[in-house]
């Protein structure tokens, strides 16, 4: 099936500084990925749509200046945290949709800002 | 894209027979209906999708009546390992915007 790899599971950052998550389809091209948040006890909040190749949609309250994401490639996307505040700290989740498979979900990456 | 609603929390216990039923009103004619699992620190594992009537897998039954606002998922003979969330979404499988927004989903907790 499709697998999403993503990277880092966790990460710890000092306020004021850049966090970046990568997001890998391991075994198939993703043309289109999508950037969610969780916070503790709630669900999924989809924040932008990657597309490859050109500029990501960003839902509606989204910062897109804060939170940067380039889809370089057909099996890479990334999300920078920029200048990082406490208020950040939240569990990230990509996904990527085939035909084939529908959507399939990364593994998440806890950002904790300090 | 169709709104959904599910009940918050459900308990059980290990052995038992899980049914966690989905509103969806709403619902338009080329939406399916999925569902997913996720444990904590996790991302989301899809579970089951159906159009109408029952679909069966390994894992899971859906249920959808004829006028397909509602579906139940069903879960057989629980174990602790089923403890999640559970999230019941509409959408078109073939969408332009290809979005999926997830609702509040169903907390369940087995028990021993």
């Amino acid at each position: 099936g499709a697998v999403v790899s993503q990277h880092p599971s966790w990460v710890i950052c000092k306020s004021g500084t850049s966090v970046k998550i990568e997001c890998r389809s391991l075994d198939f091209q993703a043309t289109t990925m999508f950037w969610y948040r969780q916070f503790p006890k709630q669900s999924l909040m989809l924040m932008a749509t990657s597309n490859e190749g050109s500029k990501a949609t960003y839902e509606q309250g989204v910062e897109k200046d804060k939170f940067l994401i380039n889809h370089a490639s057909l099996t890479l996307s990334t999300l920078t945290v920029t200048s990082a505040h406490p208020e950040d700290s939240s569990f990230y989740i990509c996904s990527a949709r085939t035909k084939s498979y529908g959507y399939t979900f990364g593994s998440g990456t806890r950002l904790t800002v300090v | 894209l169709a709104k959904t609603t599910q009940p918050i929390s459900m308990d059980s216990y290990e052995g038992q027979e899980v049914n966690i039923t989905c509103s969806h009103n709403n619902i338009a004619t080329n939406d399916y209906i999925t569902w997913y699992q996720q444990f904590p620190s996790q991302g989301p594992r899809f579970i089951i999708q159906g159009y109408k009537t029952k679909v069966t897998n390994e894992v899971a039954s859906l249920f959808i009546p004829a006028d397909r606002k509602s579906s139940t998922l069903s879960l057989p003979r629980v174990s602790l390992s089923d403890t999640a969330v559970y999230y019941c979404l509409v959408g078109e499988v073939e969408s332009n915007t290809g979005k999926l927004i997830f609702g509040q989903g169903t907390t369940l907790q087995v028990k021993p």
